[in-house]
């Protein structure tokens, strides 16, 4: 089946520490991928996203993320990360057929940012 | 614009009992997609209405079901409630382009279910 993965469920990071989480999608064919942020009390919130052309896209808040076609992987970073970051992020993709409207989503990581 | 808004922001119902929800999409969009968020099985897809039809459908049973008015509205209806539907529905819309053509989903704040 369809599927895709965040294997990071919790990570932990001290202000101005990289974080790179994982996404991993199972689908041979033609995907368009999207991060989702959800702050604690808030609603989802599109990250960034890519439909085509230059894999490695740049998102708001300093997000970016980068689409490796061959590793079906599409991870999101930061270089340095801050206290506000903490919140829980959603991997998402839309796996092109007939029914493309369907977001697909990862169970989440939940990013937890110590001072 | 406005966001997505949904209504009611919180509700509590007993088993057996049925709930409609409703959310109004940003002005323009004419694609509504539903979901259904739990702690235990995170983020699943309920259905799409685009143009006051289903256009994608989710693994959910028919006691789920929904509609979309001529003004993009949509509601979601559960019936005989079960334990196991307390969860946070969210609604998102986007554009809807020609043929289904993904296009990025924008997110309400949800209704919380609460089933007793």
């Amino acid at each position: 089946a369809q599927s895709v993965s965040q294997h990071n469920h919790h990570v932990i990071l001290s202000e101005a520490a990289s974080l790179e989480l994982g996404c991993n999608y199972s689908y041979g064919g033609t995907v368009n991928l999207f991060w989702y942020v959800q702050y604690p009390g808030q609603h989802l919130q599109l990250l960034l996203k890519y439909f085509s052309g230059d894999p490695l896209v740049k998102g708001i808040k300093g997000f970016e993320a980068e689409f490796i076609k061959s590793k079906f992987s599409f991870n999101l970073r930061k270089p340095s990360v801050q206290w506000s970051d903490t919140a829980e992020y959603f991997c998402a993709v839309i796996m092109l057929t007939g029914t493309a409207s369907k977001l697909t989503f990862g169970t989440g990581t939940r990013l937890q940012v110590t001072l | 614009k406005a966001g997505v808004t949904q209504t009611p922001r919180y509700l509590i119902k007993t088993r057996g009992q049925q709930v409609t929800l409703s959310c109004s999409p940003i002005s323009g969009h004419r694609s509504v997609s539903w979901y259904q968020q739990t702690p235990g099985q995170g983020l699943q897809f309920l259905f799409e209405y685009f143009s006051e039809t289903q256009r994608n459908k989710g693994n959910f049973p028919g006691r789920f079901s929904g509609r979309q008015f001529s003004n993009s509205r949509s509601e979601m209806n559960v019936s005989t409630l079960e334990l196991g539907d307390s969860a946070l529905y969210l609604c998102a819309s986007s554009s809807g382009l020609a043929g289904g053509a993904p296009d990025t989903q924008y997110f309400g704040p949800g209704t919380r279910l609460t089933v007793l």
